[in-house]
């Protein structure tokens, strides 16, 4: 009865690839992020969305393009995939886009760029 | 923007004994403080959080955090550290003004002696 889900956990891929992540929640939550987390476990925020909409989107290169279906869902597409590219994507997911509402981490999709 | 500092990269204690996690953040007016756990191969997990009230917040496995505006401060503490507790952890401060946007800390990574 996972909370936040992400598949796959594990993607191993060539450079210039396109993959994709999905993440979902069953929590009922409003609002969802993309984290990346690099090799030194420094994590940063790429993206959030409250109910479909984007609201976070920090300075991420546009190969990289999250999608949310719904409230309950929301994918990262990456294109061109480069080196620099392989880390941990983590998920999350909070109850609403305000301070201070806890956020909820998946498992984490551990990409490796070859 | 706000910023936070985690001063200790590393930490080694033995078990049974008391544990302070150091956490320093720059924001102009109080912050959201929280605190996250991440074992191995995991996602993270909420330990406690800081966004009004009481200074000294408790939080789940024994752990508290203490807010010192003067300092700029949200330490994590332990009296009696568990085996189980060896993990990374994250501090991470968030601000009213920019919704649920977190800045993490580059974590400490907490190992237990026995």
């Amino acid at each position: 009865d996972t909370a936040v889900s992400q598949t796959p956990k594990y993607l191993v891929t060539q450079m210039g690839n396109d993959k994709s992540i999905k993440c979902e929640q069953n929590l009922g939550h409003d609002t969802m992020y993309w984290y990346k987390q690099d090799s030194k476990k420094f994590l940063k925020i790429m993206f959030s969305y409250n109910n479909k909409e984007l609201i976070i989107n920090e300075t991420v290169p546009n190969r990289f393009s999250p999608k949310s279906p719904d409230k309950a869902h929301l994918n990262l597409h990456i294109n061109s995939l480069e080196l620099g590219d392989s880390a941990v994507y983590f998920c999350a997911s909070s109850q609403a886009i305000a301070g201070g509402e806890t956020q909820y981490f998946g498992p984490g999709t551990r990409l490796l760029v070859l | 923007a706000q910023s936070v500092t985690q001063p200790d990269i590393h930490i080694t204690v033995s078990e049974g004994a008391s544990l302070e996690l150091r956490c320093n953040y720059s924001y102009g007016a109080t912050p959201y403080l929280f605190w996250y756990v991440q074992s191995p191969g995991q996602g993270l997990q909420l330990l406690l959080k800081y966004f009004s009230g009481d200074t000294l917040v408790q939080g789940i496995k024994g752990f508290e955090a203490e807010f010192k505006r003067s300092q700029s401060s949200f330490n994590l503490r332990k009296p009696s550290v568990h085996w189980s507790d060896a993990a990374e952890y994250f501090c991470a401060v968030g601000a009213p003004e920019y919704g649920n946007k977190l800045v993490f800390g580059a974590g400490t990574i907490l190992r237990v002696k026995s």
